[in-house]
């Protein structure tokens, strides 16, 4: 079974740039989160969504981030325009959502890099 | 103070020994802790979870919640370099004001190296 993949590896580009980034999760899996790790501080959560419906984004750190979940299948994230701060890696996880706690499966991460 | 903190070593032990990571965190609201281990140029991997106080054994992992003492321990025994990695401490902070189960917030990490 394939895992959560993310699409790119790596990214690099310029301040005011624009980037998405992709995320497709374990089929069958109606939750799909984003995360992010800046270098230096913890893995933070950005979003949640359930099928295609926002369930919680309290972590978005302000509105250059884009979070789109279309028909409830793959996700993306777009970062317009990207800053310095914005460099790190971007993890995106999904799980099944049955009750008790969330086993999240992780993908390996976009790592951007804002220049 | 924050709500997680967690040493991030780095950790360098010898194979065979036992390993014992912790954590402390804040908020006594917490019920479930979980730990991820996360090997380089990877996503973190969930190794074990605990609810609430008490101790939970997988193999050679336990892992250890004290809840009075808001601490948290994930002890290796026999370690073995395959378990060179980078653990996490984790708690669903969604719960705590009707957010999102899978909301986790993170400690820093301990980077583990175990040599042969």
């Amino acid at each position: 079974e394939a895992g959560v993949t993310q699409f790119p590896s790596h990214s690099v580009i310029e301040k005011g740039q624009t980037v998405t980034l992709r995320c497709d999760p374990i089929s069958g899996h109606d939750n799909l989160y984003w995360y992010r790790r800046v270098m230096g501080k913890e893995i933070k959560f950005l979003l949640h969504f359930v099928k295609e419906s926002k369930q919680d984004e309290s972590g978005m750190p302000n509105n250059r981030f884009l979070a789109e979940r279309t028909g409830g299948t793959y996700s993306t994230l777009k970062v317009q325009p990207a800053e310095l701060e914005d460099s790190g890696v971007y993890f995106c996880a999904s799980s099944q959502g049955l009750s008790g706690y969330e086993k999240l499966f992780f993908g390996s991460g976009t790592q951007l890099s804002v220049l | 103070q924050k709500e997680v903190e967690q040493d991030p070593g780095p950790l360098s032990v010898p194979e065979g020994a036992i390993v014992s990571l912790n954590c402390t965190y804040s908020n006594s609201a917490f019920q479930y802790f979980m730990w991820y281990r996360q090997y380089s140029r990877k996503g973190p991997e969930l190794l074990m979870y605990t609810y609430s106080s008490g101790n939970k054994e997988d193999g050679r992992f336990t892992a250890q919640v004290d809840k009075s003492s808001k601490y948290i321990s994930l002890f290796i025994r026999d370690s073995q370099p395959s378990d060179s990695a980078t653990y996490l401490c984790a708690m669903p902070q969604g719960l705590n004001y009707g957010g999102s189960q899978g909301n986790l917030i993170f400690g820093k990490g301990t980077k583990l190296s175990v040599k042969p």
